[in-house]
């Protein structure tokens, strides 16, 4: 099955820096590649999926990069601010099996 | 309101009686799934379904069952829960398939004793 690893596990930044979080995956038919982010007690939610017909989708102060050969894709949330500050997971779609694998999650804390 | 409802949100049960979490949503879409959240672990798909009738298993089915008779509901049945099902249970639905965007349901926190 699809094994996705994310990295790093919890992520401290100043506000105002950037923040990088990656994941790698093992199954070469994965093509969708989302990003979720989950507050304190909250449930999670989309914010920046990509297909793999695509190298690179930015929404405002957050990106999303995808290097198939390379099995990896990772999130880049810019001028990051205190409400950045939540747990952030990778998920991956196994190509024809609809299967959903999550990454483990990133804790990100913004410091003001 | 679109939203994918749960019930119940929290449960404390004790070992061997069975427990069904529901899961509905109002947004007509095909596909809904179910997930359980550990510390360390990340999110981990139990079982999910692409329509009506169609079934399948995620990662960690063992100890579960589904059932999708209707397109709104994907109801989780634990039959005889044990205390290594005590967890944080989400639903989620999306549009079509698993390549969509994912709406969950507020989260449903089960104790087993």
């Amino acid at each position: 099955g699809e094994n996705v690893e994310q990295h790093p596990s919890t992520l401290s930044v100043q506000e105002g820096d950037s923040a990088v979080i990656k994941c790698t995956y093992s199954d070469s038919a994965s093509n969708y590649f989302p990003w979720y982010k989950q507050e304190l007690g909250k449930r999670p939610q989309l914010i920046i999926d990509i297909r793999s017909n695509v190298g690179e989708k930015k929404d405002q102060r957050i990106a999303v990069t995808l290097n198939k050969t390379a099995k990896h894709f990772s999130l880049h949330i810019t001028e990051t601010q205190p409400e950045d500050s939540a747990v952030y997971f990778c998920a991956v779609e196994a190509g024809g099996y609809q299967k959903v694998t999550f990454g483990t999650g990133t804790k990100l804390q913004v410091i003001p | 309101e679109a939203q994918v409802t749960q019930n119940p949100r929290y449960l404390i049960t004790v070992t061997g009686k069975k427990l069904t979490v529901t899961c509905s949503q109002n947004m007509n879409h095909e596909y809904m799934s179910w997930y359980r959240q550990d510390p360390g672990l990340g999110l981990r798909q139990i079982y999910y379904s692409m329509n009506v009738e169609v079934t399948d298993k995620g990662d960690v089915p063992e100890g579960y069952k589904v059932s999708r008779k209707e397109k709104r509901n994907f109801p989780l049945i634990l039959e005889s829960p044990s205390p290594n099902q005590t967890s944080l249970y989400f639903c989620a639905s999306s549009l079509r398939t698993g390549r969509n965007e994912q709406f969950f349901g507020p989260g449903t926190r089960l104790t087993v004793l």
